[in-house]
């Protein structure tokens, strides 16, 4: 059964860092690329970031571009995003996604999420 | 970045309803849409990709089609268990981009 457990979340004023993790099992990690989707409260989906299976490519929304930095870990199957500079607007719920790929072909969409780790910016 | 735009934002129907969300792209996305229902305090679910492909496990009565930059999900009798919100999602390029939501309510 795959598992994403996201962890970290917590309350951190303006200006601040933190550093999210994600636990994956229940799959072979290292053949997917993976990514941050956040959410609001009381608001939509937004995607965040996404990384490739070994880690050699990053991608960024804009709004977090040059702020926040995704990186993996394989031999440890976590995932992570360390989140600098952080504003009131980054306050979400943010959940871990499992890329998808078909028999072929992967794609950026995401097949699994986790339930999600609520960070807060407030001073 | 690509916008998406769904609408209605907010829907009331019936159990057996046939019921129909619109998203559209600011522009072409050729087939590279998902679409995701998301339940209070759950995560997002994967519905369909690639526009018209249904994931697995997910009921029949869930399709979508469309290309370009107009694209539907159509729920062809809505069941209890379909009330929830919807999202489309474009993949076209590596910055992925969500619709505002559209929120199936019971009549």
């Amino acid at each position: 059964e795959v598992q994403l457990v996201e962890s970290g979340g917590v309350v951190v004023q303006p200006g601040g860092s933190l550093r999210l993790s994600c636990a994956a099992s229940g799959f072979t990690f290292d053949d997917y690329a993976m990514h941050w989707v956040r959410q609001a409260p009381g608001k939509g989906l937004e995607w965040v970031s996404l990384i490739s299976w070994d880690g050699g490519s990053t991608y960024y929304a804009d709004s977090v571009k040059g702020r926040f930095t995704i990186s993996r870990d394989n031999s440890k199957n976590s995932l992570y995003l360390q989140m600098n500079s952080l504003r009131a607007e980054d306050t979400a719920l943010y959940y871990c996604a499992k890329g998808y790929c078909s028999s072929t072909s992967c794609y950026g969409i995401f097949d699994y999420w986790g339930q999600g780790t609520l960070v807060t910016v407030s001073s | 970045d690509i916008q998406m735009t769904q609408s209605p934002s907010t829907l009331s129907a019936s159990v057996g309803d046939r019921v129909t969300i619109t998203c559209r792209a600011s522009q072409s996305i050729s087939s590279w849409l998902a679409w995701y229902q998301q339940k209070p305090g759950k995560a997002p679910k994967l519905l369909i990709y690639k526009a018209s492909s249904l994931e697995s496990g997910v009921p029949s009565r869930f399709s979508g089609s469309g290309s370009g930059t107009e694209f539907t999900l159509t729920i062809s009798s809505l069941q209890p268990d379909d009330f929830a919100t919807y999202y489309c999602q474009q993949y076209n390029s590596y910055s992925l981009t969500f619709g505002g939501g559209t929120k199936v309510e019971i009549k």
